[in-house]
């Protein structure tokens, strides 16, 4: 079966831009869940998606948005970029389950990220 | 506020010996804990997890880890390390699904 996949692999943008990063989760899974992982840092939580709907969102400012569609694919988008967000970008799959324990306790894989370079 | 902490930031370890990487955690309720591995350029693979039950939880490459709920410890650990275990190890709790990752450590298995 296919994991997690993320498009484009890297990406070059300049300060000011925006930006779209997509991901594909693992055939059945229904929750999509975004991180930014900077350069000797642990991932950070953005985003989490289950259903279409968003469940969770990190400290990020609003510059940053994603959304889920029905196959269950999901974008995140960076406006106004700014060089501070040079980062590898994750996304996540799990199954996904309704209640904040079972979701808890959910794996979640990941793909292999977008590096994004703002220059 | 849920936390983990890794207090080392690399470990080094000779081919054939035993390792342990250290997390430790701060959570309100039940802890659910996770260990992730990175190789360079690549996403996190799922090593294991601690839900309940056994504190001594199995995973994928010969990784275990120990649940200690009195020292709120998680370390991973590996009976005989090979020169291949070398990468970046991150412990994670989850928080209604949130992922929260520790610093992260580096380990370095020489031949």
């Amino acid at each position: 079966d296919a994991g997690v996949t993320q498009s484009p692999t890297h990406l070059i943008k300049t300060r000011g831009q925006q930006v779209t990063l997509r991901c594909s989760p693992i055939s059945g899974h229904k929750s999509v869940s975004w991180y930014q992982q900077v350069l000797g840092q642990g991932p950070q939580f953005i985003f989490q998606y289950y259903e279409k709907e968003e469940r969770g969102r990190g400290n990020f400012p609003d510059r940053f948005s994603a959304r889920q569609f029905p196959n269950y694919s999901s974008e995140l988008n960076v406006n106004a970029l700014l060089l501070g967000d040079s980062a590898l970008y994750l996304c996540a799959s799990s199954p996904g389950q309704a209640g904040a324990i079972r979701m808890s306790q959910e794996t979640q894989y990941f793909g292999p990220g977008t590096r994004l370079l703002v220059l | 506020a849920q936390s983990v902490a890794q207090p080392e930031d690399q470990v080094n370890v000779a081919e054939g010996n035993p390792l342990t990487v250290k997390c430790t955690y701060s959570v309100s309720g039940n802890p659910y804990l996770f260990w992730y591995v990175q190789y360079p350029n690549r996403g996190l693979q799922f090593l294991l997890k601690y839900i309940t039950g056994d504190n001594l939880v199995k995973g994928s490459y010969g990784f275990e880890a120990e649940f200690n709920k009195s020292q709120t410890s998680f370390h991973l650990k590996k009976p005989s390390a090979l020169v291949s275990d070398s990468a970046l190890y991150f412990c994670a709790v989850s928080n209604t699904g949130k992922l929260i990752f520790g610093q992260g450590t580096t380990l370095q298995v020489k031949p």
